[in-house]
């Protein structure tokens, strides 16, 4: 069991929009920075939203991240074939770093 | 531009204990101004954070795991280490070592490495 929860899966059609959930608490979300981390398959993680909704150099500004209280949030605009990836959140937690469980996004 | 290698066995028999280094290549490690951390994905699950160290050997771990773990850091090799005890099938997983720039922002990662726990 994740600390933070996220939706197992997610699906959309190319061009739509999607969001993705992250689930946490006040020692966590709630009081500290969420990162979202796209993995497509077969590799490692790549950060993909820094310090809850900043975008690294080079990621696409259809991804956007935000937060409300303890719960966080990814978007993805513009759905393309090559988002087709599994995403996690992260947060630090009272000395140490949490993921949520992730979320497989299909495109369909 | 940093590089991450994984390095170890990638069998581990039960009870035994689980060693894997990474070495770093583009930065550097006795510059302190990143933590070097190890994470773990079992196959088709999620990632769990095992723990990160510090150049000073300064370290943070994940409370479920932090009475096995123990993570190290040799800045003449440019390399950082995690030593994981009595090891199960459990422990069997894909293990990956990342430059951490602050809390949970993990900047680089390595390939990762697979380890198998099994008699």
């Amino acid at each position: 069991q994740s600390v933070l929860a996220q939706p197992p899966s997610a699906s959309g059609t190319p061009g739509q929009r999607v969001t993705i959930s992250c689930s946490g608490s006040s020692s966590n979300v709630g009081t500290n920075y969420v990162y979202w981390y796209q993995q497509l398959p077969g590799t490692a993680p790549k950060l993909l939203i820094s310090k809850t909704d900043q975008r690294p150099s080079g990621v696409p500004d259809r991804f956007s991240g935000s937060k409300s209280g303890t719960s966080a949030s990814l978007a993805i605009s513009g759905l393309r074939s090559e988002d087709e990836a599994d995403y996690y959140c992260a947060a630090w937690d009272d000395s140490h770093v949490v993921f949520g469980g992730g979320t497989k996004l299909t495109v369909l | 531009q940093v590089q991450l290698q994984e390095s170890g066995p990638g069998l581990v028999k039960p009870s035994q204990t689980l060693s894997l280094t990474c070495t770093v290549s583009g930065d550097s490690i006795s510059s302190g101004s990143h933590y070097w951390s190890w994470i773990r994905q079992p196959a088709g699950k999620g990632l769990e954070w095992i723990g990160r160290v510090y150049s000073s050997g300064s370290t943070n771990y994940n409370p479920s795991l932090k009475s096995r773990v123990t993570i190290s850091v040799d800045t003449s090799k440019n390399q950082f280490s995690l030593k994981l005890r009595s090891v199960t099938a459990a422990d069997t997983a894909v293990y990956y070592c990342a430059r951490e720039k602050s809390a949970a922002m993990l900047l680089s990662w390595g390939q990762g490495t697979l380890v198998t726990v099994s008699s």
